[in-house]
């Protein structure tokens, strides 16, 4: 059974770093036919999917348009887990993140969720 | 990118009840359109992938149809349980997906 179990601070400063990590359980982060995501859910923006890191004949990383310049998403194999970083954060940030394991163009396997209010 | 728009926005209905929600998308998306169901406080809940295939373990009262720009998801019989806000997402633009703004089905 596969599990994905989240960890971070739930309160991040303006202008901070915003960090999360999602450790893989039952299944392999690089996996050549899996993709691992980071959505992030609000009152305002609704799901909104943040980027994706997967493994084919090298790793591979794709993130949403609207946030290419402040995301960065990365595996830690020897972990078997992925994170996000996301730069320069503002009260718009401010939403409920999940990881998710997609397949076969789903998302098959969620994280809990985790709440990360920005504010000072 | 591919804009998803889902109507309505809520729907109440009694047990038992057949319940439809329609997901629209902005361009072709051949079959790749993936359905969730989320409660409160929960991660959504992968129902159907593909348009149409139901994922493991989840009730055969709940199905999805279409192809192209429109989608259907239907829950034949209502019940309590299914008491929830349904998503639709598009997969066509892999890996980046997009969601529909969700339909809140209460049950009256």
């Amino acid at each position: 059974q596969v599990q994905l179990q989240q960890s971070g601070p739930g309160l991040v400063k303006p202008s901070q770093t915003l960090s999360l990590t999602c450790v893989i359980s039952g299944d392999s982060v690089s996996r050549n036919d899996i993709a691992w995501n980071w959505i992030r859910q609000s009152p305002s923006r609704g799901l909104e999917w943040l980027g994706v890191t997967y493994y084919r004949s090298g790793w591979t990383n794709v993130y949403a348009l609207s946030l290419e310049s402040r995301i960065t998403i990365n595996s830690e194999t020897s972990k078997n887990q992925f994170s996000l970083h996301l730069d320069s954060v503002t009260p718009e940030d401010t939403a409920v993140y999940y990881c998710a394991r997609g397949s076969f163009r789903a998302l098959d396997v969620w994280g809990q969720g985790t709440t990360v209010t920005v504010s000072s | 990118d591919i804009q998803m728009t889902q109507s309505p926005s809520s729907v109440s209905a009694s047990v038992g009840d057949r319940v439809t929600v329609t997901c629209r998308a902005s361009q072709g998306i051949s079959t790749w359109l993936a359905w969730y169901q989320q409660k409160p406080g929960k991660p959504p809940k992968l129902l159907i992938n593909t348009a149409s295939a139901l994922q493991s373990g989840v009730p055969s009262r709940f199905s999805g149809s279409g192809s192209g720009t429109d989608f259907t998801l239907t829950i034949s019989s209502l019940q309590p349980e299914d008491s929830a806000t349904y998503y639709c997402q598009q997969g066509n633009s892999f890996p980046r997906f997009t969601f529909g703004g969700g339909t809140k089905v209460e049950i009256k």
